[in-house]
Formats: C-alpha cells, sequence, structure tokens
C-alpha cells in the first residue's frame, strides 16, 4: 500500500534557524506532492505543490521544497524561521488517478 | 484559492444521536468531495470521496450505514454520524475539487469537531 512518512514528530527550533522537514513516500508511480500547513486551531492550507517540471519548488511564506525522485523525497525548507511559523506540516502524495495520502504530520515549535 | 465552508464548526451531541454536517464550495463547482477524520496529533485519515450525483465511495474499514454521505449538488456535500457514540469524537474536515481547478487539487474546509458524551 501507498504510505508517506515523515522523518520528525516534532521539531523544535530558534527563531531565525534553518528548517529541513523531511518527507518519503513509498508509490513507484507518477505522483502529484503537496505540502500543508496548519497553524493552531485553523484548516489545513496549501504551503507548494508539484506536479511537473523544476523539482525545487517555492511556495508561499519562503518554503521551498525539493523533489527528487531517486530518493523519494519531498522535504520542505526554509531558511529562517519565524514563531509564526508555529504549526503542524502534513506531506501528501496524490498518486495520478487515485487519492491523496497523507503523512502523519510533524509539528513545529518556534521559541521566540 | 477557492473557499471551502464546514458547519457546524463544532458540535456536542449525546451518545445515540445524529449529527449532520455540511460542507460547501463557496465559489466553485465541487464535482468530487472528500470527508477526512482527524485524531489528537494524529494525520488525515481519508473516510470516503463522493462525485456530485452518484454514491460515494467508502474506503477499507469505514461504516458506510454509520456515515452518511450525500453529494446532491455541485457546492454541498453533507456527513452524517449516524447513532454516535464517544469513540466516534473527532476532527472531520472535507475538501473539494472540481470544475475550474487543477483535477489534482483539493481545498480543504475548516473542519467540524465532533465531541460525543
Amino acid at each position: 500500500a501507498q504510505s508517506v512518512s515523515q522523518h520528525n514528530h516534532h521539531v523544535i527550533l530558534s527563531e531565525a534557524a534553518s528548517l529541513e522537514l523531511g518527507c518519503n513516500y513509498s508509490y513507484g508511480g507518477t505522483v502529484n506532492l503537496f505540502w500543508y500547513v496548519q497553524y493552531p486551531g485553523q484548516h489545513l492550507q496549501l504551503l507548494l505543490k508539484y506536479f511537473s517540471g523544476d523539482p525545487l519548488v517555492k511556495g508561499i511564506k519562503g518554503f521551498e521544497a525539493e523533489f527528487i525522485k531517486s530518493k523519494f523525497s519531498f522535504n520542505l525548507r526554509k531558511p529562517s524561521v519565524q514563531w509564526s511559523d508555529t504549526a503542524e506540516y502534513f506531506c501528501a502524495v496524490n498518486p495520478v488517478l487515485r487519492n491523496f495520502v497523507f503523512g502523519p504530520g510533524t509539528r513545529l515549535s518556534v521559541l521566540p | 484559492g477557492a473557499v471551502v465552508s464546514q458547519h457546524p464548526s463544532r458540535v456536542i451531541c449525546k451518545s445515540g444521536t445524529s449529527v449532520k454536517i455540511e460542507c460547501r464550495s463557496l465559489d466553485f463547482q465541487a464535482t468530487t468531495m472528500f470527508w477526512y477524520r482527524q485524531f489528537p496529533k494524529q494525520s488525515l485519515m481519508l473516510m470516503a470521496t463522493s462525485n456530485e450525483g452518484s454514491k460515494a465511495t467508502y474506503e477499507q474499514g469505514v461504516e458506510k450505514d454509520k456515515f452518511l454521505i450525500n453529494h446532491a449538488s455541485l457546492t454541498l456535500s453533507t456527513l452524517t454520524v449516524t447513532s454516535a457514540h464517544p469513540e466516534d469524537s473527532s476532527f472531520y474536515i472535507c475538501s473539494a475539487a472540481g470544475t475550474g481547478l487543477h483535477y489534482n487539487e483539493q481545498f480543504f474546509g475548516p473542519g467540524t469537531r465532533l465531541t460525543v458524551l
């Protein structure tokens, strides 16, 4: 079965630190990839997505992600986090013509 | 981006009662709607997929008689939790995809927190 794993359950950083959240998936065919963010008490928001083309994708709020097909990975990065980035981050994979599969989520806590 | 709303945002009910949750696409026609369940500190689990005018397709392990899904129009889908029990307490989230949007994109509603006493 398809699965999505996220490397860290909880990441704690100080403001201005760099962030990298890992995401790996197990589906071998063509996939679309997403990162969503869920701020405390709010709904899921799309950070960025990859469908095709340049494997380095830029999203909102200074986030970017790199798709490495050979590693089945889609890691999320931000060079300098802010306190307002404290949230839950979900990686999601959408194999073509199939439904979304979400990773377990990574909770990011940014200390002021 | 497209907007999806859910109503109610929170509901508390007694065990044995039924609860209906609405999911609406406000500015686009949602040909497909998805219902997810999210337990505390866990990820979203897809419960079912519904296409407008058709019966919903349920994921393995989801009781279709307990979680009734209706997608009667291009802007509204409802999830009814029948004879709710405390173990049904959860956060229910809908998402929608449809015409005019990239076919692989889903837009999420804000979720409904159900507490069954």
